[in-house]
C-alpha cells in the first residue's frame, strides 16, 4: 500500500525567504506520480507541481521546485522567495497511474511579514 | 471555463441522516472522483466514477453511494449520517480515469454532523 509522511505539522518562514517542506513516500510501484497540492482557508486543492517516477530532472514551476530523491523516496518541495499569499496547508500526495490520490497529513505554512 | 462545481458549500445535518451531495465537473472533464477530509488529515478517496459506474472504491462503507449522470456530474450520498461523517467533501474532475494531468478539485461541501 502507498503511503505519505509530512513530519512538520507547522511551519514558518519570514516573507522573501525560502523555505522546504518535506515529503517522504513508501510504494513497491516502479511507476508512480508525486504531487504538490495546496489548500487554503476557502478549501479548493490548488495543484502546484508534479514529478514523475522517471524523471530524471527534478520539476520546477516558477517559485516551486520539488527535490525528487528516488533512493531516498523523498519528494521535498522548496518555495522560494516566499510571499503572505502563500500561507496555506500544503499537501504531497502520490498517484499510480490509474489510481486515485493518496495524500499526506499536510504542512500549515505561515509566511511572517 | 467554469472549474469544478460543487454544491451546497456547507450543511449541517443530524445524525442518522440521509445527505446528497452534488458535483459538476470541469467542461470537457468525464470522471468524477469523491474524497474526504477530515479536519486536521488529508483527503482520503472515496470512490470513482467513469461512464456512469463506479470505477474504483476506496475504504468507505456501503452507507457511502454514488451516481454519475450522462452529463458527468455526480452525487454522493451518505446513509445513516454518523458524527464521525463530518468533513469536507472534495470532487476532483479529469479526462478519462488514470491521467496524471488536468486533475481538478472544487472547493468542497462542508458537513457537520450534530
Amino acid at each position: 500500500a502507498q503511503k505519505i509522511t509530512q513530519t512538520q505539522p507547522g511551519m514558518f518562514v519570514q516573507e522573501k525567504e525560502a523555505v522546504t517542506l518535506d515529503c517522504t513516500y513508501d510504494t513497491s510501484d516502479q511507476s508512480y506520480g508525486l504531487f504538490w497540492y495546496k489548500q487554503p482557508s476557502s478549501g479548493e486543492m490548488i495543484f502546484l507541481i508534479y514529478q514523475g517516477s522517471y524523471d530524471e530532472q527534478n520539476a520546477t514551476e516558477g517559485r516551486y521546485s520539488l527535490n525528487f530523491q528516488k533512493a531516498r523516496k523523498s519528494a521535498n518541495l522548496v518555495i522560494s522567495a516566499s510571499q503572505l499569499g502563500d500561507s496555506a496547508m500544503y499537501f504531497c500526495a502520490m498517484r499510480d497511474y490509474g489510481q486515485n490520490f493518496v495524500f499526506g497529513p499536510g504542512t500549515r505554512l505561515s509566511v511572517l511579514p | 471555463d467554469a472549474g469544478v462545481t460543487q454544491s451546497p458549500t456547507h450543511l449541517i445535518k443530524t445524525r442518522g441522516q440521509q445527505v446528497t451531495l452534488r458535483c459538476s465537473p470541469k467542461s470537457g472533464h468525464d470522471t468524477v472522483s469523491w474524497y474526504q477530509q477530515a479536519l486536521g488529515q488529508g483527503p482520503q478517496f472515496i470512490f470513482q466514477y467513469y461512464e456512469e459506474e463506479e470505477r474504483q472504491r476506496g475504504n468507505f462503507p456501503d452507507r457511502f453511494s454514488g451516481h454519475q449522470f450522462p452529463n458527468y456530474s455526480s452525487e454522493l450520498n451518505v446513509n445513516a449520517l454518523l458524527l464521525g461523517d463530518s468533513a469536507l467533501y472534495l470532487c476532483a474532475s479529469s479526462l478519462v480515469p488514470g491521467t496524471n494531468y488536468g486533475y481538478t478539485f472544487g472547493s468542497g461541501t462542508r458537513l457537520t454532523v450534530v
